[in-house]
């Protein structure tokens, strides 16, 4: 069955840290990839997206993300992070075959501490 | 990047009553719109996929009576709630796509916080 993880439910990092959230899929076709990002009782941000080429994609608010075939994985970077920073981030994945119809991860809350 | 905005932002009803959610593509056609419910802490479910012009295509578990989806214009989807009870209290999203199925994202609206009391 297609299913997306996000291993990690909560993070905590300090202001000025880097940020590493992990995401793992399970798809047997050649998936197309998102992280979006969810700031409370508010909509879904598109972060950035994968549908081929260059595995390192650039994304809004200085967010990266890096597609590794090999490991089924897709996980979003930040080099430091900012206060404003503090939200839920979901990774979700579709396949061609299934148009735009997204399968979310879980979800990880990410916390900022001053 | 195109917008979505859907309304209302929040509402409460009475349990037994129906509630009406609307999403809009404001500046593009939207041909395909997706329905997606979120309970508290929890990642997305998609509830519903629908298509201008046609039926909605339903989700294995979402009750198709109660929650009426119309897609009649290229620029409008609404979700009705019927007969809304307190465990129909959730957050509501909705996203739209344009014509060119993909290399194209789908777009979220704000979501809609319905309470049932």
């Amino acid at each position: 069955a297609q299913s997306v993880t996000q291993p990690d439910i909560h993070i905590t990092v300090s202001e000025g840290a880097s940020l590493e959230l992990r995401c793992n899929y399970s798809y047997g076709a050649t998936p197309y990839l998102f992280w979006y990002v969810q700031s409370p009782g508010q909509g879904l941000q598109l972060l950035l997206k994968y549908f081929s080429g260059d595995t390192l994609v650039q994304g809004i608010k200085g967010f990266e993300a890096e597609f590794k075939r090999s490991q089924s994985s897709f996980n979003l970077r930040k080099p430091s992070v900012h206060w404003s920073d503090a939200a839920e981030y979901f990774c979700a994945v579709t396949i061609k075959a299934a148009g735009n119809k997204l399968t979310f991860g879980g979800g990880t809350r990410v916390l900022v501490k001053p | 990047g195109a917008v979505v905005s859907q309304h209302p932002s929040r509402v409460i009803c009475k349990s037994g009553t129906s509630v009406k959610i609307e999403c809009r593509s404001l500046d593009f056609q939207a041909t395909t719109m997706f329905w997606y419910r979120q309970f508290p802490k929890k990642s997305l479910m998609l509830m519903a996929t629908s298509n201008e012009g046609s039926k909605a295509t339903y989700e294995q578990g979402v009750e198709k009576d109660k929650f009426l989806i119309n897609h009649a214009s290229l620029t409008l989807s609404t979700l009705t709630v019927t007969s809304a009870h307190p465990e129909d209290s959730s957050f509501y999203i909705c996203s739209a796509q344009g014509p060119t199925v993909m290399n194209t994202e789908a777009f979220f609206g704000q979501g809609t916080r319905l309470t049932v009391v």
